[in-house]
């Protein structure tokens, strides 16, 4: 079945550097590959997404790049702040198999 | 716009009883799917739905019974709860299952 693959579990970072979390999927069909952040006690919030028409979207600090031929797709935050600090999902769908499908989870901690 | 409304948001439940969560969208989105979170296990797919009447499984639907009569409402039903199926559950909606999903606060689910 339909499987996403996400790592690292946890990232810790100087406030001010990058943090990249990266996500593999199983099924050649998926066509969107969203990314959510879950604050503490909420559900999970869109923060940016791709088609597979594309390989490459950015949104002020906030960058997804795609690779569909290795089946995978990456989130790149820029100059991080504590406020990024947060559980980021990355997720892939297929409008053949009707499904979206989660990663893992990735907690991100910014240090100030 | 209230979006995506959970209730309850807090239940403790003793194993075999049976209960229903329930969810609504005020969005009149097709697509309506439930997740449960575990830690370090991410977002689970339960159960999802592409219109009223029409609805399919997930990656863990054992244990768990969904029903689409109107475009607005997506309750899951345990049928009998057991202490496995203790989690965190998200309802979570949106006009397809390849655009932006909005997410209900969750509903904290605790089998004793």
């Amino acid at each position: 079945g339909e499987n996403v693959e996400q790592h690292p579990s946890t990232l810790s970072v100087q406030e001010g550097d990058s943090a990249v979390i990266k996500c593999t999927y199983s099924d050649s069909a998926s066509n969107y590959f969203p990314w959510y952040k879950q604050e503490l006690g909420k559900g999970p919030q869109l923060i940016i997404d791709i088609r597979s028409n594309v390989g490459e979207k950015k949104d002020q600090r906030i960058a997804v790049t795609l690779n569909k031929t290795a089946k995978h797709f990456s989130l790149h935050i820029t100059e991080t702040q504590p406020e990024d600090s947060a559980v980021y999902f990355c997720a892939a769908s297929s409008s053949n198999t009707g499904k979206l499908i989660f990663g893992q989870g990735t907690t991100l901690q910014v240090k100030p | 716009n209230a979006g995506v409304t959970q209730t309850p948001k807090f239940q403790v439940l003793k194993t075999g009883q049976s209960m229903t969560l329930q969810c609504a969208q005020d969005m009149n989105h097709e697509y309506m799917s439930w997740y449960r979170q575990d830690p370090g296990m991410g977002l689970r797919l339960i159960h999802y739905s592409v219109g009223a009447g029409i609805t399919d499984q997930g990656e863990v639907p054992n244990g768990y019974n969904v029903s689409r009569s109107t475009t607005e409402d997506f309750p899951l039903r345990l049928l009998s709860a057991a202490p496995s199926q203790t989690s965190v559950y998200f309802c979570a909606s949106s006009l397809e299952v390849d655009t932006e999903a909005f997410f209900g606060q969750g509903t904290r689910l605790t089998v004793v």
